[in-house]
């Protein structure tokens, strides 16, 4: 089974300050992995996708992520936030065999908030 | 369409009221999802079609809930006697193939409101 837990449902950083998103994930198969982000009144859009390739992974508007397998982590991170940043961002698990399991694992979310 | 449409975009309807919810993937993806989504927390998936096939429908709460696409492209979810516990949005997506690699692209999703 899969499951995806997102250590914080909230986080507030300052403009221009770096941007960490932690999760967890389980799962019995190798995993894929996905952060996707919605912004208000937005559609769920893709940031960045782990499909066992290269470990660290990067997306758009510069966010990046590192899988860890050893510590079943695939955390979002940023070097400097800006304002258009404010959305809530959701980790997403779904296995990576083959099969008809399509399902994507959501995790419940984070809202992060950008101050000036 | 560049994107995933779905219609309408706010539904209001009385309890016991049935609904229906439109979806227009992008065209020629063959995979299309239903998800709800509660206030405050992520979606939760409902059903997928493989072109016209429904393979999974195991995230659909109870059979008042129905879903089709029978021409492999637009597809349409049903609420029938619709309940208070039904309020959510509700989102589509599709994606170009079947591997869950592939890239879920998302509509903006219909806001139910059961009053």
């Amino acid at each position: 089974a899969q499951s995806v837990t997102q250590l914080d449902s909230h986080v507030s950083v300052s403009e221009g300050t770096p941007v960490l998103l932690r999760c967890n994930y389980s799962s019995s198969y190798s995993p894929s992995l996905f952060w996707y982000v919605q912004h208000p009144n937005k559609g769920l859009q893709l940031l960045l996708k782990y499909t066992s390739a290269a470990t660290l992974v990067k997306g758009i508007n510069g966010f990046e992520a590192e899988f860890k397998k050893s510590e079943t982590s695939f955390h979002l991170t940023k070097p400097s936030a800006h304002m258009s940043d404010a959305a809530e961002y959701f980790c997403v698990v779904t296995p990576s065999s083959a099969g008809n399991n399509r399902k994507l694992i959501w995790g419940l979310g984070t809202s992060l908030a950008v101050n000036p | 369409g560049a994107g995933v449409s779905q219609s309408p975009r706010y539904k209001v309807a009385k309890r016991g009221q049935d609904v229906a919810l439109r979806c227009d993937p992008i065209s020629g993806h063959v995979s299309l999802f239903w998800y709800q989504q509660a206030l405050g927390q992520g979606p939760e998936f409902l059903t997928y079609f493989q072109n016209e096939a429904q393979l999974d429908k195991s995230g659909l709460p109870s059979d008042r809930f129905f879903a089709e696409r029978p021409e492999g492209s637009v597809s349409t979810l049903k609420i029938q006697r619709t309940q208070q516990e039904d309020s959510a949005v509700y989102l589509c997506a599709s994606s170009l193939a079947a591997s869950s690699y592939n890239e879920q692209f998302f509509g903006p999703g219909t806001r139910l409101t059961v009053l």
